[in-house]
């Protein structure tokens, strides 16, 4: 597997503003996800960071929302804007570790806007 | 595309008692992997068992086995001797073997909660 960090773990934030969580990986991945779970639901996934490149959005999730970026095989940011309080919910990142077919995820952001 | 249905939103057991949480799922895929995360309230995602559809053993990791039956798209989590520590959200979920895809489709998840 592969030990994932994100931060911050928590935060409460005012309509309007915009919050960036930060997601470490100690090893190479091949893949790192983004994924939102507003309460009581199931995850969604919001987008595919891809290292060097634009992130690959999931339909309802566009780029001037969720802006993300990975600079390299082990760190991303995703950053949600303009938030307002239907943005409160647990975002995650998840990553696939090199030639292992499985996800693992970070342990999660909790945000809450007012 | 693939869907994956939780059909028991909650469930509760006794402690060192054995249950069992049901998915079913919908492919035309042939080879997939199945998985189950916990979610205790902590909100982390934990893999809890993984299952390559070409592999007809079930998987088992310690307390928690699974049944898996391909023909029926079915994919059950039997949990053995079970602790307080199990309570959690449990969710079962699909992804497709091969490509560069690694998405994993998930059900709505089931709310285990294990009573001393």
């Amino acid at each position: 597997s592969a030990v994932i960090s994100q931060k911050p773990s928590r935060d409460i934030c005012q309509r309007g503003t915009s919050l960036t969580i930060q997601c470490q990986v100690d090893s190479q991945v091949t893949m790192m996800f983004w994924y939102r779970q507003q309460p009581g639901q199931s995850l969604t996934l919001i987008a595919t960071a891809n290292q060097g490149s634009e992130a690959t959005y999931e339909s309802g999730f566009v780029i001037d929302k969720f802006p993300i970026s990975r600079p390299n095989l082990t760190f991303s940011t995703l950053t949600v804007s303009n938030m307002s309080p239907e943005d409160s919910s647990i975002y995650l990142c998840s990553v696939v570790p090199q030639e292992i077919d499985t996800q693992y995820f970070g342990p999660g952001t909790r945000l809450t806007v007012l | 595309a693939q869907t994956v249905t939780q059909s028991q939103p909650e469930m509760s057991v006794q402690e060192a008692e054995t249950v069992t949480l049901s998915c079913t799922y919908d492919t035309s895929e042939s080879n997939y992997y199945l998985f189950w995360y916990k979610q205790p309230p902590s909100r982390q995602m934990i893999l809890v068992i993984r299952q390559e559809a070409y592999k007809q053993q079930n998987a088992t990791e310690n307390r928690f086995s699974v049944n898996f039956q391909k023909a029926a798209k079915s994919f059950s989590l039997k949990i053995s001797d079970s602790q307080l520590g199990d309570t959690a959200m449990y969710f079962c979920a699909f992804m497709k073997h091969g490509g560069s895809n690694y998405k994993l489709t998930f059900g709505k998840g089931t709310l285990l909660t294990v009573n001393p």
